[in-house]
């Protein structure tokens, strides 16, 4: 079965940096484009990144643009996104999810917390 | 970038009740490239419905989307009670893939 486990969350300073990863299984991952969405606590959705299958295509929200960079690595299964410069405005649970059109398979997330 | 508004805020209904939902778009939703999503407390998004109309793998029947263009919506025909929790549409026609602020349907 599908299966998106993220990882690398935790507590950093402001200015900070921090590189989550999301291990894939259960599909042909270097099949499919793959999102990051993140969600500050008590808040909606927010979309963030999206990469292509192949690594080629790469789209960023203008909150994180230049600041967070977003990569894979289709012999590992592996998805992960690079942030650099963090803000207090950064803090979120981050999810990774599978892009088939639509986010058909969500993994449960990593909390990113940014703190002065 | 498309804007997606949803309405109501909250729900608040009984079990065996009717939701609808509402989301509408600043901007034309081509193809009706439109997603709904639930999201219980705790846990990550489900994919409800994609392409506006269409059930994703395992939903029940009671979900359905309807909609085109600007204007969409989510009807659960009889509520359960394991589907109170907060839904999302989503768009994603553009590069942007925005998200609506949700819709909490709690019970009443």
């Amino acid at each position: 079965q599908v299966q998106l486990v993220e990882s690398g969350g935790g507590v950093v300073k402001t200015g900070g940096s921090l590189r989550l990863s999301c291990a894939a299984s259960g599909f042909t991952f270097s099949g499919y484009y793959m999102s990051w969405i993140r969600q500050a606590p008590g808040k909606g959705l927010e979309w963030v990144s999206y990469i292509s299958n192949s690594g080629d295509i790469i789209y960023y929200a203008d909150s994180v643009k230049g600041r967070f960079t977003m990569s894979r690595d289709n012999a590992k299964n592996s998805l992960y996104l690079q942030m650099n410069s963090l803000r207090a405005e950064d803090t979120a649970v981050y999810y990774c999810a599978r892009e088939n059109w639509s986010l058909d398979y969500w993994g449960q997330g990593t909390l990113v917390t940014v703190s002065s | 970038e498309i804007v997606l508004t949803q309405s109501p805020g909250t729900l608040s209904l009984s079990p065996g009740e009717r939701a609808t939902l509402s989301c509408r778009a600043s901007l034309s939703v081509s193809n009706n490239y439109l997603a709904w999503y639930q999201q219980k407390p705790g846990q990550a998004p489900r994919l409800l419905i994609y392409g506006a109309s269409s059930r994703a793998t395992g939903i029940p029947d009671r979900f359905s989307g309807s909609g085109s263009g600007t204007d969409f919506t989510l009807t659960i025909s009889r509520l359960e009670p394991e589907d109170f929790a907060v839904y999302y549409c989503q768009q994603y026609v553009t590069s942007g893939k925005t998200f609506g602020q949700g819709t909490k349907v709690d019970i009443k």
